[in-house]
């Protein structure tokens, strides 16, 4: 089992939609998760961290379900320019500062 | 601009060959990372480095690779006798400690033919 997993998608919506992903990972001791967008041939840049309450950014909910090992982001009112592959991260354990990227899911927002 | 700095950009080695990269970090980072990407992945950890101590290497990292970062400031990734398979996008990122994200940069493209 991979230490991250992620749906690669692709997932292609209507502008206006609301689209969420899960991202699940295999390490309960895992403390850090954030999440990430890359667009195309750039590198991946910081999207927000995801806390224990769950922590909300404008359009961007992310939500962290210890028990059951997942992460999730909620895009609501999708617009065009969300269009990238969006990267769960996860660091591999509680005395380590790797962290694990899942491969991604690619979102495509049509007009 | 204080971001992550890499170079080269893009390189282009004949198998066989040595290449080295070099990474610049965001100053007040300590903590420096080498992610290596390929299309349609997601980035995979190969080493990081708290100040100049190397603490985790990537299990998947055969002996050709190696890193450094002697001073606790910049690190150079090493790849010896080039693989056709070690065509990648190479990213260094740096980051403030062990719960803080990481700040990526521009990404080192490797191409071996």
């Amino acid at each position: 089992r991979k230490e991250v997993e992620q749906d690669p998608g692709p997932f292609n919506v209507p502008e206006g939609a609301t689209v969420a992903f899960n991202c699940t990972y295999s390490n309960s001791a895992s403390q850090s998760f954030f999440w990430y967008r890359q667009d195309c041939r750039k590198e991946p840049k910081l999207l927000m961290s995801v806390y224990s309450s769950g922590n909300e950014d404008g359009r961007f909910t992310a939500q962290l379900n210890r028990a059951s090992q997942y992460i999730s982001l909620l895009i609501r009112d999708s617009k065009l320019s969300d269009s990238a592959t969006y990267l769960c991260v996860v660091n591999s354990g509680s005395n380590t500062g790797k962290l694990i990227f899942g491969q991604g899911t690619t979102l495509q927002v049509k007009p | 601009d204080t971001g992550v700095s890499q170079n080269p950009r893009h390189k282009i080695t004949k198998r066989g060959q040595n290449v080295t990269f070099r990474c610049d970090p965001i100053s007040e980072h300590n903590r420096l990372y080498w992610y290596r990407q390929t299309l349609g992945q997601g980035p995979e950890f190969l080493t990081y480095f708290q100040n100049e101590a190397q603490l985790e290497k990537s299990r998947l990292l055969s002996d050709r690779f190696s890193a450094e970062r002697p001073k606790g400031s910049f690190s150079t990734l090493e790849i010896q006798r080039t693989e056709q398979g070690d065509s990648a996008m190479y990213l260094c990122a740096s980051s403030r400690g062990k719960d803080s994200p990481l700040h990526f940069g521009n990404g080192t493209r490797l191409t071996v033919t």
